[in-house]
């Protein structure tokens, strides 16, 4: 079993719905990061953190530590959000243990 | 603009030689990383650097050399010991060797054996 866990491994959407990817980790952490991975392959750090939620444009991210699960949400979705979204303890120092992706494409 | 490139995007390499990949950043940061991404499965890291003339074993260093002679530079070698070196390469610095910052991403390097 992976240390870090995601879920779903495949989402489909249609434009404008609401979109929930999930992490869930075994280990203690000291901070959890969302990165976005273009199909070029280029990897975004989206969000870094560590207690309560975090919110940029569409994206809002959120984590339990008592639960050992953070969210990834997008609201109204746009075709353009179509990328790989990863999830990555920082369990440590500067270490990053990844979880294995969430394919996601959004269709118009 | 400030960033990190890797080079070449594309390489293909001969049974039994080494190759090099470039990493260079222009940002500044101590630490450097280099990441392996395989088909299915999460990045796992390879080797890396939080100083100059510094560097540590990742989960998965076998095959591999890297060198931080420069603070913008760290080069990852595969060497023909690296038995299964097909894959997607992805490097990384972030401002700070604890990691209280987040790590910024090259674009990556597909390499190929022939």
């Amino acid at each position: 079993k992976n240390e870090v866990e995601q879920s779903p491994q495949n989402l489909t959407a249609q434009e404008g719905e609401f979109i929930t990817i999930n992490c869930s980790y075994s280990v203690g952490i000291s901070a959890l990061h969302w990165l976005q991975q273009h199909p070029g392959g280029g990897i975004v750090s989206l969000f870094m953190l560590s207690s309560g939620k975090k919110k940029h444009g569409r994206l809002i991210a959120t984590i339990n530590i008592q639960e050992k699960h953070s969210s990834l949400h997008i609201t109204a979705s746009h075709p353009r959000d179509s990328a790989v979204y990863i999830c990555a303890a920082r369990t440590s120092g500067s270490r990053l243990t990844f979880g294995e992706g969430t394919q996601l494409t959004v269709n118009p | 603009d400030g960033g990190i490139t890797q080079s070449p995007k594309y390489l293909f390499r001969k049974e039994g030689q080494n190759v090099t990949l470039s990493c260079e950043q222009n940002l500044n940061h101590d630490a450097m990383y280099w990441y392996r991404q395989d088909p299915g499965q999460g990045l796992r890291l390879i080797y890396y650097s939080q100083i100059v003339n510094d560097f540590q074993k990742g989960d998965i260093a076998e095959g591999y050399s890297v060198s931080r002679e420069k603070k913008e530079s760290f080069p990852l070698t595969v060497t023909s010991a690296q038995k299964n070196p097909t894959a997607f390469y992805l490097c990384a610095s972030s401002m700070d060797r604890g990691g209280n910052q987040p790590q910024h991403f090259g674009d990556g390097t597909r390499l190929s054996i022939l």
